[in-house]
């Protein structure tokens, strides 16, 4: 069975842009999660989507955005780069909410100019 | 919010050496995993453990839910285990800890 997958790998903004970033999640699996991992602040949860709902939400701007299709492929949007956006994030995928075991893609890693 | 405290922060072996990393936790979890963060940045799944012990070749791990903490064993250390491990535990979204840091040296 395929792992999740996340595209783009790596990319490259300036500061005032918007980036989308996509999530595919494991077979099967209906739950896909965000996250974003900086040097300062670790790996922070950004949001949850289960049957094309947010279900759960970090502490971020709303600037950061998503939403989930129904074959359940992720898409993350971030608007109005800002130089601190650069960072690794990482989607997760789970059969369903709560009490599952959560599985990594491998990361987008983006830098803001 | 629930906090998770892992430590060593770091950790220095040489290869064969064993060694254990903890996990602390604030409040009731139904969801605990342990990671580790290949030097690509990837997040492997090493164990999904909310209580009890489960082994895995050279690593095992052991959750005590009663007293919040989690502890993972690595024996026989090698230098392909190195990089960053993570505890995360959840209610309903994963909350990680600031991870331990192993440095396997031949």
């Amino acid at each position: 069975k395929a792992g999740v997958t996340q595209t783009p790998r790596y990319l490259i903004k300036t500061r005032g842009q918007q980036v989308t970033l996509s999530c595919s999640p494991i077979s099967g699996h209906r739950s896909v999660s965000w996250y974003q991992q900086t040097p300062g602040q670790g790996l922070q949860f950004l949001f949850e989507y289960f049957s094309e709902t947010q279900r759960n939400k970090g502490n971020f701007p709303g600037r950061f955005s998503g939403r989930q299709f129904s074959n359940s492929r992720s898409e993350m949007n971030v608007s109005t780069l800002e130089l601190g956006d650069s960072a690794l994030y990482l989607c997760a995928s789970s059969l369903a909410r709560d009490s599952h075991e959560q599985y990594f893609g491998p990361g987008t890693r983006l830098t803001v100019t | 919010g629930i906090q998770v405290e892992q430590s060593p922060p770091d950790l220095i072996l040489q290869e064969g050496a064993n060694s254990t990393l903890r996990c602390n936790f604030s409040d009731s979890v139904n969801n605990l995993q342990w990671f580790h963060q290949n030097p690509w940045g990837q997040l492997i799944n090493l164990f999904y453990i909310p209580s009890g012990t489960k082994q895995n070749g050279r690593l095992s791990a052991t959750t005590v839910a009663t007293e919040r903490y989690s502890l993972l064993y690595i024996s026989s250390s090698q230098t392909t285990d190195s990089g960053v491990y993570f505890c995360a535990v959840s209610s309903n979204k994963l909350i990680f800890g600031t991870g331990t840091l192993l440095a396997v040296q031949p």
